[in-house]
């Protein structure tokens, strides 16, 4: 079992440009969410979802865009990067069915928006 | 919405000393999660708790979940370097599918 996959790891975008993080589970889990990470800020949830087809909206999700085709897969969109998206970015999983149980977390990707 | 505090938001202790960090929610949650990130890392599930006035063990960590299911805290007795790291309590309220993260304590060990 891998667990959480996250790529890329690294990132540098212009401003405006556009990229999609992916994330990807082997776990089975119906449950996905992102999380974006900052010093002092702890972290917020951008999108969520409780199985394929679902998603929903957490703290923080201008700027982003998520779909769920698959229960494996639930990638993250950044329309127009902003270098407020600066970020370390983690998706994360659990198998909870409608509530966020035990979250299981990728390494992490880490974007930076010049 | 639901914010999720926990102080302090860095301590430093020598190896062998006590530490604990403490979480405070504005709203009542139905349960609380404490995470472990160490540093350049992910973070790491540690427990769950679920019931008010709950009290669970894993070795030197004691955690507790407040009567009125708004705070909680985590314990550490006599630390070691391993316990370097963040340590962040999350919490879900009525809204199930959302799991709000503290803010985080960054606990920083030395001999």
């Amino acid at each position: 079992n891998a667990g959480v996959t996250q790529t890329p790891k690294f990132q540098v975008l212009k401003t405006g440009q556009s990229m999609t993080l992916q994330c990807a589970q082997d776990m089975n889990h119906e449950y996905m969410s992102w999380y974006r990470q900052d010093p002092g800020m702890g972290l917020r949830l951008i999108h969520y979802s409780v199985g394929a087809g679902i998603t929903d909206q957490g703290e923080v999700p201008n700027g982003y865009n998520v779909s769920r085709s698959t229960t494996e897969d639930f990638p993250l969109r950044l329309l127009s990067a902003a270098p407020s998206q600066t970020s370390v970015y983690f998706c994360a999983s659990s198998y909870s069915g409608g509530y966020a149980g035990e979250l299981f977390f990728g390494e992490g990707s880490r974007l930076t928006v010049l | 919405g639901q914010q999720v505090m926990q102080i302090p938001q860095y301590q430093h202790v020598q190896e062998g000393e006590d530490f604990t960090t403490y979480c405070n929610s504005s709203t009542t949650l139905s349960n609380i999660q404490w995470y472990k990130q160490r540093p350049g890392g992910h973070p790491v599930f540690l427990i769950q708790l679920v019931k008010s006035g709950e009290v669970k063990k894993q070795k030197r960590l004691t955690f507790q979940f407040g009567e009125a299911k708004k705070n909680s805290s985590l314990h550490i007795t006599a630390t070691q370097t391993t316990d370097v790291g963040t340590y962040f309590c999350a919490g879900n309220t009525g809204t199930a599918s959302k799991l709000t993260f503290g803010t985080g304590t960054r606990l920083q060990v030395t001999l």
